[in-house]
C-alpha cells in the first residue's frame, strides 16, 4: 500500500519567515495530494492540493509543489503568522486503487513572534 | 459548503462498555465514509470505509467485531466501539464523500470525537 513519509516532525519560525514541509509517497500511482492544517482537537482543515497533472499551485501565501518523478510534494508558506501555528498533515490519494487517503505523520509548526 | 458532524464530541465511559458515535453529512448525501483514529501528537490512521448499503471495510490490524460500522443511509453512518478498554481512548474523526462528486476525490471531515474509557 501507500507510505507517506513527511519532514520535519517540528518546524519553529520567526513571524514573517517562510516554512516549507517536505513529503515524499511511496506508490507512483497517486494522483491527489491535499495538505491539511489541523489545530489541537479539531478537524483536519484543507488548505491546498494538487493534482498529478500540475506541477505547482498557489493560494494566496500558500503554494504546494509537486515533482512526480521523484515522488515528493512540498508545501510552502511565506509570510507565516502566529495563526499559522499547527499540525500540517500531508496526504496522498490513489482514485482507482485504493480509493483513500494515506497520511503523512505531521508536522507541529510553531510560528513566533 | 459540505458539512459534516459527528455526536458526541466528547464520550467518557467505563471499560468494557459499548460507545456509538455518529457521524452525519449535513447538506449532502455521503454514498462514502471514512472513520480515522488518531493518538495523541499522531497522525491519522484509517480505520475502515464504509459503503452505503454494504458492509464496511476495514483496515489491516482493525477488528471488525470490535468496531461496528453501519452506513444505513446516505446521510449517517455510526461506529461502535464493543467493549471498550483504556487503549481504545482516542480521537474519532469520520469523512465523507459528496454522492454528487463521487468521482472525484475530495473528502469532508467531521469535528471528531474524544473518547476516554476510565
Amino acid at each position: 500500500g501507500e507510505n507517506v513519509e513527511q519532514h520535519p516532525s517540528t518546524l519553529s519560525v520567526q513571524e514573517g519567515d517562510s516554512a516549507v514541509i517536505k513529503c515524499t509517497y511511496s506508490d507512483s500511482a497517486s494522483n491527489y495530494f491535499p495538505w491539511y492544517k489541523q489545530e489541537l482537537g479539531k478537524r483536519p482543515q484543507l488548505i491546498i492540493d494538487i493534482r498529478s497533472n500540475v506541477g505547482e499551485k498557489k493560494d494566496q501565501r500558500i503554494a504546494v509543489t509537486l515533482n512526480k518523478t521523484a515522488k515528493h510534494f512540498s508545501l510552502h508558506i511565506t509570510e507565516t503568522q502566529p495563526e499559522d501555528s499547527a499540525v500540517y498533515f500531508c496526504a496522498a490519494f490513489f482514485w482507482g486503487g485504493g480509493n483513500k487517503l494515506t497520511f503523512g505523520t505531521g508536522t507541529q509548526l510553531k510560528v513566533e513572534l | 459548503g459540505a458539512v459534516v458532524s459527528q455526536h458526541p464530541s466528547r464520550v467518557i465511559c467505563k471499560s468494557g462498555t459499548s460507545v456509538k458515535i455518529e457521524c452525519r453529512s449535513l447538506d449532502f448525501q455521503a454514498t462514502t465514509m471514512f472513520w480515522y483514529r488518531q493518538f495523541p501528537k499522531q497522525s491519522l490512521m484509517l480505520m475502515a470505509t464504509s459503503n452505503e448499503g454494504s458492509k464496511a471495510t476495514y483496515e489491516q490490524g482493525v477488528e471488525k467485531d470490535k468496531f461496528l460500522i453501519n452506513h444505513a443511509s446516505l446521510t449517517l453512518s455510526t461506529l461502535t466501539v464493543t467493549s471498550a478498554h483504556p487503549e481504545d481512548s482516542s480521537f474519532y474523526i469520520c469523512s465523507a464523500r459528496d454522492r454528487v462528486l463521487a468521482g472525484t476525490d475530495t473528502q469532508y471531515f467531521g469535528p471528531g470525537t474524544r473518547l476516554t474509557v476510565l
